[in-house]
């Protein structure tokens, strides 16, 4: 089974739905990661959490809200989608930094977006 | 501000052809540098780290260097299967957070 899954992968939508995307993860990490990825754009951080209780905002954060509902599951909600928000969205998880590693980030198969 | 530039954005390459990516950064008290492999349609997934100029990492065909202002991803005789998009990515200052290239797309074609 993978360590890092979301639901859905693919998800088409029309402008001004509410629409949530889920990460569950199996790693025992208790950092979690929101990313967009767009062409010619790179990955770009959303929302990020160290644990239950801490919730962070990344560079593009307008327009979307997150959920820390347990150390395993990470949710990312567009509130009002619009088309701009078409993407492929990423989940990741890391572990705490240690004196030999940083805590490299694992990702998930990612969702891909359309708003309509 | 920091930033995170790879070069080329694309690369074809033919079998056993060996060459090398470029990472070039600019970024506040770098705390490493990381590689990722991404397939079409699925997750980056996780190559190297390297923390400090000098370091250098391999697996398989790939060696992954660091100088004081660019990494290089070198590719020593590419297979087909080595074809993906290959990205870069910095963590500095005091942050957990990563700051991503926007990668280079390789093509080994037999």
């Amino acid at each position: 089974d993978a360590d890092v899954t979301q639901t859905p992968r693919n998800r088409i939508t029309k402008t001004g739905k509410r629409i949530m995307l889920e990460c569950s993860q199996t790693k025992g990490h208790d950092r979690m990661y929101w990313y967009r990825q767009d062409p010619g754009l790179g990955l770009r951080l959303i929302y990020y959490s160290f644990d239950v209780k801490d919730i962070n905002k990344g560079e593009i954060s307008d327009g979307y809200s997150v959920s820390r509902q347990a150390q395993a599951k990470f949710s990312l909600s567009l509130e009002s989608a619009i088309p701009n928000q078409t993407a492929l969205y990423f989940c990741a998880t890391s572990g705490p930094w240690t004196g030999v590693s940083l805590g490299e980030q694992f990702f998930g198969p990612g969702t891909r977006l359309t708003v309509l | 501000e920091d930033q995170v530039t790879q070069s080329p954005e694309a690369l074809r390459l033919q079998e056993g052809e060996s060459s090398s990516l470029n990472c070039s950064y600019t970024v506040s008290g770098l705390r490493g540098l990381f590689w990722y492999r991404q397939d079409p349609g699925k997750g980056p997934e996780f190559l190297f780290t390297l923390y400090s100029a000098g370091e250098e990492k391999e697996k398989e065909r790939l060696k992954a260097t660091l100088t004081k202002k660019e990494s290089f991803l070198h590719i020593t005789a590419p297979k087909p299967e080595d074809s993906a998009t290959y990205l870069c990515a910095v963590q500095a200052g005091n942050t957990d957070k990563l700051i991503f290239g926007t990668g280079t797309r390789l093509q080994v074609f037999p």
